[in-house]
């Protein structure tokens, strides 16, 4: 099971909005609506911000959504902040198995 | 409040075993998984384990992965054996929310193991 792509890095302003993307497979992605985003600081554990394609936990802001299309699930930040600055992952449930994205790092400008 | 806390040796020589333990309070679920995030890298499911001890693993370290569960003692572990220095990294410990297939919903803060002789 090879990992998911996602693009190395991604940027932004403040305030403005921005979009990475998770291509997988008809094995993982495609398969299931099981696909979840984190969000990691450095030397921090990993944090889930949307589970289920495009659901929050409690606490998240709603500045934060995610959307599947085919093999390829997305996140959205908009009105980045500079807490938002971080690296993200995402995942797929792959039937008895979970695959990670190569992760993406955001530099807020 | 749901807690994870790894434990178990920073340092494994090579073709030893590593073995960890997590340890749970505040809160139960279906499902408990391990990942690592080797030094500057990403992350790498490892394993899950069911509270009924049935687990699955990933398919590129399963011949050298076991995981268990201790209901009782409400800690789950992981076994590595053969180990390299390609098995040095942040060793989290994870939960599985109650519904659906989402792994992670709580974390542990991570242990890095070190393989070096």
């Amino acid at each position: 099971q090879s990992a998911l792509t996602q693009p190395p890095s991604a940027s932004g302003s403040p305030g403005q909005s921005v979009t990475i993307s998770c291509t997988g497979t008809s094995s993982d992605v495609g398969s299931y609506n099981y696909v979840s985003w984190y969000q990691q600081h450095p030397g921090k554990a990993p944090k889930l911000m949307i589970y289920e394609v495009s659901e929050r936990p409690s606490g998240v802001p709603d500045r934060f959504s995610g959307s599947k299309s085919g093999n390829t699930a997305s996140l959205t930040v908009s009105g980045l902040q500079a807490e938002d600055e971080a690296d993200y992952y995402c995942s797929s449930y792959a039937g008895s198995l979970y695959v990670f994205g190569t992760g993406t790092k955001v530099t807020v400008l | 409040q749901v807690q994870l806390q790894e434990s178990g040796p920073g340092l494994v020589k090579p073709s030893g075993t590593l073995s960890l333990t997590c340890d749970v309070s505040g809160g139960s679920s279906n499902w408990w998984s391990w990942v690592r995030q080797p030094p500057g890298k990403g992350l790498e499911w490892i394993a899950e384990i069911h509270h009924s001890g049935s687990a699955n693993y990933n398919p590129s370290l399963k011949s050298r992965v076991t995981m268990s569960i201790d209901k009782s003692r409400n800690q789950f572990s992981l076994k590595l054996n053969s180990v390299t220095a390609a098995d040095t990294a942040v060793y989290y410990c994870a939960r599985h929310r109650i519904t659906g297939a989402t792994l992670g919903d709580y974390w542990g803060q991570g242990t890095l193991v070190t393989v070096s002789s």
